[in-house]
């Protein structure tokens, strides 16, 4: 069965470095997403591709977060400097088109110190 | 702005018997999709169970049935037989069908399911 590929499964950084996360979507998945999820609370979008194209990141923090998805398929998440409420599971998914459900990834766990 | 609520944040059952966890969401929209998902320990989420609005017809997978009231807005599911590999936490979730580009799904606070041998 397909599967969306994440890596780092953890990561540990310190205040104010920087730290990057990818993911690899579905074949053939155009929509990919980014969602941060804080112990004990439920997902939440940081950034919507349709292709290659960002089409919602009102959530995503700017100033040090950024997204990419060169090329429409793999997508990178950067977090530059990070700080200590950065800590949380970060978590890809990706889905066919907008009747369908996410196919969601193992997620990333980082722990900033 | 829609919104899903997951009023009990812990759940317990006991293996072989059968378990509601309800779910409750906010929205003016007549056209959207309504999901379970399960986040097991290992953290992956898994799809459950997918509802669409427009159907009457509950949703059904094997153990797992929903009971959609669309008046109510309400989205329950119901776990039969429960199993140890149930537990886990499950997550409600909406997702408007048109709005555009952007579809994104919205999350509940999630419900820990617990059980017991």
């Amino acid at each position: 069965e397909a599967e969306v590929a994440q890596s780092p499964r953890y990561k540990i950084t310190e205040k104010s470095q920087a730290v990057a996360f990818w993911c690899d979507p579905i074949s053939g998945h155009a929509t990919l997403y980014w969602y941060r999820q804080i112990l004990g609370q439920g997902p939440e979008l940081l950034v919507q591709f349709q292709d290659e194209s960002v089409v919602d990141d009102s959530q995503l923090p700017k100033d040090r977060f950024s997204a990419e998805r060169l090329k429409g398929v793999d997508s990178t998440l950067k977090i530059q400097p990070a700080e200590l409420g950065d800590s949380a599971m970060y978590l890809c998914a990706s889905s066919p088109d907008r009747a369908s459900g996410y196919t969601f990834g193992s997620g990333t766990r980082l722990t900033v110190v | 702005a829609q919104t899903v609520t997951q009023s009990q944040p812990e759940m317990s059952v006991q293996e072989a018997e059968t378990v509601t966890l309800s779910c409750t969401y906010d929205t003016s929209e007549s056209d959207y999709y309504l999901f379970w998902y399960k986040q097991p320990p290992s953290r992956q989420m898994i799809l459950v169970i997918r509802q669409e609005a427009y159907k009457q017809q509950n949703a059904t997978e094997n153990r797992f049935s929903v009971n959609f009231q669309k008046a109510a807005k309400s989205f329950s599911l119901k776990i039969s037989d429960s199993q140890l590999g149930d537990a886990a936490m499950y997550f409600c979730a909406y997702r408007y069908l048109y709005g555009g580009a952007t579809n994104k799904l919205i999350f509940g606070t999630g419900t820990l399911l617990a059980v017991q041998p």
